[in-house]
């Protein structure tokens, strides 16, 4: 069974500070992806990761897969209050592209203006 | 980009009653779609998944008895519970994937008294 642990699960920064989050697992994963949710909504996808190393930039947000595809990490630069929410990183279950998500714990982000 | 509807976004039930769950895939046709529960605090569970026509996969400890899913056309699924507890209380998003991409809902509120 693949597992995605994430870390932190709480996170309380103020505004202009740097932060990362790490999901990780025992398994390799054909790609992973990450998730930002607000209360009361569904997951809005930020970005899907797919090839070992890789590096995706979104303004302030940063993300790796890792070179054996087993980990991710999102890194989140001169955070805001509007970055403020759910983040969720996730792969296919059953390690391929079968679309059944298994989803990390996830991580809340506080940013105090 | 493609949007995923839900309806209703919030529902009241007494114990006992069955509720029904649309979830919509709005200007795509979806060639999947998934059902997760999210309870307070947590990650998202994948309860199970449904293609157009054919019975649905259950995932282990989900019960499809209590959890009907009905997948009518490329653009509709619903979930009905069935004889609703208040365990069943939770958040429940559905998911439609294309090839290439997964596009969730906003959610349905489910309280049961």
């Amino acid at each position: 069974t693949q597992l995605l642990e994430q870390s932190p699960q709480f996170l309380s920064i103020q505004e202009g500070e740097n932060l990362t989050v790490y999901c990780n697992s025992s398994s390799v994963f054909s790609s992973l992806q990450w998730y930002r949710q607000e209360p009361g909504e569904g997951p809005v996808l930020l970005v899907t990761v797919v090839t070992g190393g890789e590096v995706k930039k979104l303004k302030r947000l940063t993300f790796q897969f890792g070179d054996a595809r087993k980990d991710s990490s999102l890194h989140i630069t001169a955070a805001q209050p509007g970055d403020t929410g759910l983040y969720l990183c996730a792969g296919d279950k059953q390690g391929g592209n079968t679309g059944k998500l298994i989803f990390g714990q996830g991580t809340t982000l506080q940013v105090k203006p | 980009g493609a949007v995923v509807s839900q309806h209703p976004s919030w529902v009241i039930c007494k114990s006992g009653t069955s509720v029904k769950i649309e979830c919509r895939s709005l200007d795509f046709q979806a060639t999947t779609m998934f059902w997760y529960r999210q309870f307070p605090k947590q990650s998202l569970m994948l309860m199970a998944t449904s293609n157009e026509g054919s019975k649905a996969t259950y995932e282990q400890g989900v019960e499809k008895d209590k959890f009907l899913i009905n997948h009518a056309s490329l653009t509709l699924s619903t979930l009905t519970v069935t004889s609703a507890h208040p365990e069943d209380s939770s958040f429940y998003i559905c998911s439609a994937s294309t090839v290439y991409e997964q596009y969730f809902g906003p959610g349905t509120r489910l309280t049961v008294t």
